[in-house]
């Protein structure tokens, strides 16, 4: 069976500071990777999707970058935090096959002081 | 852009109470998905539907897709405190992208 793992589950971080959240799947091959972010009780929205290695499309400029060096990790960076950066960030993947849900971690809660 | 919108943002209500969650957009999505998430955790897909009209149910729980396929209800009937989290509508267009609408956060109070 698939999972997904992401890590930290929290992180507390100064502004300025460097960002490495971490997400792997395992049990699929070639999976679609996605970073969401998510306000306090709210919907989710897409930072950053990845259908291959090292193909990486961004949806919203900001200070965050994403990364896929191997064919089940996609990492999500910042070289220097911003307090707007602070939310509960979200990996998912999905098959890329029409009307396939898509499948979540459970997230990552980034707090910036 | 597509954009999804949900109402209501938040409902409070007895147990044994029904309700109904909607989520209306002006754009046509080949896909209609209702998630559910705990506080904490990651979204959890309760359902996909896919013809426009259609009508899937889940032990309490009725999704309908709207004809039109830019809209979709969710109907909980009794609702129990196990019922209680946030629900997620999220329409997928031909690429498999999600757009998700802002969330219902329920809460069913025994």
């Amino acid at each position: 069976s698939q999972t997904i793992h992401q890590w930290p589950a929290t992180l507390v971080q100064p502004v300025g500071s460097p960002l490495s959240l971490e997400c792997t799947v395992e049990g699929t091959s070639n999976p679609n990777l996605y970073w969401y972010r998510q306000a306090a009780g709210r919907g989710l929205q897409l930072l950053f999707y990845s259908v291959g290695i090292g193909q990486i499309s961004s949806e919203v400029p900001q200070n965050l970058s994403a990364s896929r060096p191997q064919d089940r990790q996609f990492i999500l960076s910042s070289k220097k935090l911003l307090l707007s950066d602070s939310g509960f960030y979200l990996c998912a993947w999905s098959v890329g096959l029409r009307y396939q849900p898509q499948h979540f971690g459970d997230g990552t809660r980034l707090s910036i002081l | 852009t597509q954009l999804l919108e949900q109402s209501p943002q938040f409902l409070s209500i007895q147990e044994g109470e029904n309700l109904t969650v909607y989520c209306n957009s002006s754009s046509v999505f080949s896909s209609l998905q209702w998630y559910r998430q705990e506080p904490g955790e990651g979204p959890v897909l309760l359902v996909t539907v896919v013809t426009g009209g259609e009508v899937k149910k889940l032990k309490r729980l009725t999704f309908q897709f709207g004809d039109a396929r830019k809209d979709s209800s969710l109907h909980i009937t009794a609702a129990q405190p196990g019922d209680t989290g946030l629900y997620l509508c999220a329409g997928a267009n031909a690429g498999n992208m999600l757009t998700f609408g802002g969330g219902t956060r329920l809460m069913v109070k025994p």
